[in-house]
C-alpha cells in the first residue's frame, strides 16, 4: 500500500541554523512529490513540488528538497532558518490515479528558539 | 490567487447534530476533496470530487456525505455529530491538468462535538 513517513514527529532547531526535514514515501512508481507547511490555525500551503526533471527543487521562502529515487526520499531543507519558519510541515505524495489523489504524512513540528 | 473558503473557523455542536460544513473555491477546479486532520495522523482524505454532481470515498467516509451541486461548492455533512467527529476539517480543490495533484487549501474548520 502506499504510504508516506515523516520519521520526525517533533523537532527544534536555533534561528540561523540549518534544517532538514525527511520524508520517506511507499510507491510502485514515481510519484509527483510535495512539501506544505501549516502555520497554526491555518490551511496548508504549499513549498514546493517535484513532477519530473531536476531532482533538486526549489521552493518559496528559501526552501529546497532533493528527490533520491533510490532512497524513496524527498528531504527538505533550508540552510539558514527563520523564526518565522516555526510550522508544521508535511511531506505528501501525488498518486497517478484518475482521481489525483494524495496521501500526507503525518507531519513534523518544527520549533525555532531565538 | 487561488482562494478556498470555508463556511466556519470554528464550529461547536451537540452530540446528533446534523453539521454542514461549506467549502468554495474561485479558480473553476475540477477536484475538490475535504479531508480531516488530526494530530499525529496528519490529513485522511473523507471524500473527493472530481465533477459536479460527482462523489467518491475516500479513505475515512463513514460519518460523514458529501455534496457538490456547483463546481465552485463542495459541502460536507455529518449526519449525526457524534463526539469522535471532533476535529480540524481542511477543505481543498485542485486541477486534473498540468499541474494534477497540487491541492489549495482553505483555512480549516475546527469542529467540536459535545
Amino acid at each position: 500500500a502506499q504510504s508516506v513517513t515523516q520519521p520526525d514527529i517533533h523537532i527544534t532547531v536555533s534561528e540561523g541554523a540549518s534544517l532538514e526535514l525527511r520524508c520517506n514515501y511507499s510507491y510502485g512508481a514515481t510519484p509527483y512529490l510535495f512539501w506544505y507547511v501549516q502555520s497554526p490555525g491555518q490551511g496548508l500551503q504549499l513549498l514546493l513540488k517535484y513532477f519530473s526533471g531536476d531532482t533538486l527543487v526549489q521552493g518559496i521562502k528559501g526552501f529546497e528538497a532533493e528527490f533520491k529515487r533510490s532512497q524513496s526520499s524527498f528531504n527538505l531543507r533550508k540552510p539558514s532558518v527563520h523564526w518565522s519558519d516555526a510550522a508544521e510541515y508535511f511531506c505528501a505524495v501525488g498518486l497517478k490515479t484518475s482521481y489525483d489523489k494524495v496521501i500526507f504524512g503525518p507531519g513534523t513540528s518544527l520549533s525555532v528558539i531565538p | 490567487d487561488v482562494k478556498v473558503t470555508q463556511s466556519s473557523r470554528y464550529l461547536v455542536k451537540r452530540t446528533g447534530e446534523k453539521v454542514f460544513l461549506e467549502c468554495v473555491q474561485d479558480m473553476d477546479h475540477e477536484n475538490m476533496f475535504w479531508y480531516r486532520q488530526d494530530p499525529g495522523l496528519g490529513l485522511r482524505l473523507i471524500y473527493f470530487s472530481y465533477d459536479v454532481k460527482m462523489k467518491e470515498k475516500g479513505d475515512i467516509p463513514e460519518g460523514y456525505s458529501v455534496s457538490r451541486e456547483k463546481k465552485e461548492r463542495f459541502s460536507l455533512i455529518l449526519e449525526s455529530a457524534s463526539t469522535n467527529q471532533t476535529s480540524m476539517y481542511l477543505c481543498a480543490s485542485g486541477t486534473s491538468g498540468s499541474q494534477r495533484n497540487e491541492q489549495f487549501f482553505g483555512p480549516g474548520t475546527r469542529l467540536t462535538v459535545l
